[in-house]
This record gives C-alpha cells, structure tokens and sequence, in this order.
C-alpha cells in the first residue's frame, strides 16, 4: 500500500529548530513530488514546499526558514524548520504529489507548536 | 502569487441536495486545479484532479469543471459522508495555493 509516514513534531520554543520527517512506503520519493502543507488550528489548508529532481520551492512565508530534502537510502524525505515563530504552530502534513494531478496520498500530519 | 477565492465559505445542505462550490483564480491556470475534501481530524483526500478528472474511488457523484480562472466542484446528490471541509488548489505556478476552503455542513 503506498503510504506516508511522518514523525518530528513537537513543542518548541520560538526562534527554535526542528526536523520534520516523512518516511515513503511502495512508492520512491525521488520520483516524484514530494510536499509540504500545514494547517494552523482551525484554519484552511497552506502549502509550505515542493521538492523535485533537485529543485526545491517554497512559500514566501518560510523563504529562507525552512528546507526541503531527502534521503533517497532511506525513502525518507524531510522539513528543517529554522527560526521558529509562532505563526508556525500548525499540522504539517507531508504529501506526495503526481505531475499533473495533484496530492494523491497524504501523511497522517504531525503537530508542530511554538511557544515559550 | 496566484490567489484562489472559493465561494461560498460556508454552505448549508440537505442530503440528497445537489451543491456547487466555486473557485476562482487570480490568473489562468489553464486546468491545473485539484479538488480535496477534508473531514475534521484528517487529512485532505484528492477528488478532482485537472479540474475535471475524477480520481479512482471517488463517488461519481462528484464532478469538476472549468478552465483558466473559474472552475466549479458540484456533488449532484450529497450524501452523509459529504459533510466536510473542500478546498481548492492550483499547480500551474510556485508557489502552489489553496482556496480559504468551503464547509458543507447539514441543514
């Protein structure tokens, strides 16, 4: 069954860091899209970043912040948030998105909360 | 960045009751629109891809249309499982945006 798996989130203190992480099953996440989409509580749906063949994009509210990357031995791919705001406290889910058609199959979200 | 305004933000429906959600576009975005639906607790499920193709599961009950900037999400007869949370979002340009979404809820 194709399947995402996330794991990292946590509280954290703002101006903090950390490591968000989506393991892929039947599927490779270096051939495709893989994404990020978070959902403050009680709000819509935002996207964060995309990460294909190399190519990396964001959205203007955490240029600069956050990176996407994999690691293509583990079928594992990743959100380094840096510099941590409160704005940031959100579900991130990860997604794996197929060319043309839109984000298929989604992680089961994990929850992210900044503050002191 | 594109902005996509879906309407109405709240809608209320009887089951059986034939609904329709719009999305519109800040630009064209030719016909990279996808539907979701997303139930309290869970993750989004991907309905409509290409603004009009159903993906494989999905009710028939679901249609999408629309091109460039107006596209439409219509559920022909809504059912129980239907009461939730739709949204928008285009892939013709980075960054990738989302309708503010649109709540099915029971009259």
């Amino acid at each position: 069954e194709v399947q995402l798996v996330e794991s990292g989130g946590d509280l954290i203190q703002p101006g903090g860091s950390l490591r968000l992480s989506c393991a892929a099953s039947e599927f490779t996440v270096s051939r495709d899209y893989m994404t990020w989409v978070r959902q403050a509580p009680g709000k819509g749906l935002e996207w964060v970043s995309v990460l294909y063949s190399g190519r990396t994009y964001y959205a203007d509210s955490v240029k600069g912040r956050f990176t996407i990357s994999r690691d293509n031995s583990e079928n594992t791919f990743y959100l380094q948030m840096n510099s941590l705001r409160a704005e940031d406290s959100a579900v991130y889910y990860c997604g794996r998105h197929q060319y043309g058609v839109g984000i298929d199959c989604w992680g089961q979200g994990t929850l992210v909360t900044v503050s002191s | 960045d594109i902005q996509m305004t879906q309407s109405p933000s709240t809608l209320s429906a009887s089951v059986g009751d034939r609904v329709t959600i719009t999305c519109r576009a800040s630009q064209s975005i030719s016909s990279w629109l996808a539907w979701y639906r997303q139930k309290p607790g869970k993750a989004p499920k991907l309905l409509i891809s290409k603004a009009s193709s159903l993906e494989s599961g999905v009710p028939s009950t679901f249609s999408g249309s629309g091109s460039g900037t107006e596209f439409t999400l219509t559920i022909s007869s809504l059912q129980p499982d239907d009461f939730a949370t739709y949204y928008c979002q285009q892939y013709n340009n980075y960054p990738w945006t989302f309708g503010q979404g649109t709540k099915v809820e029971i009259k």
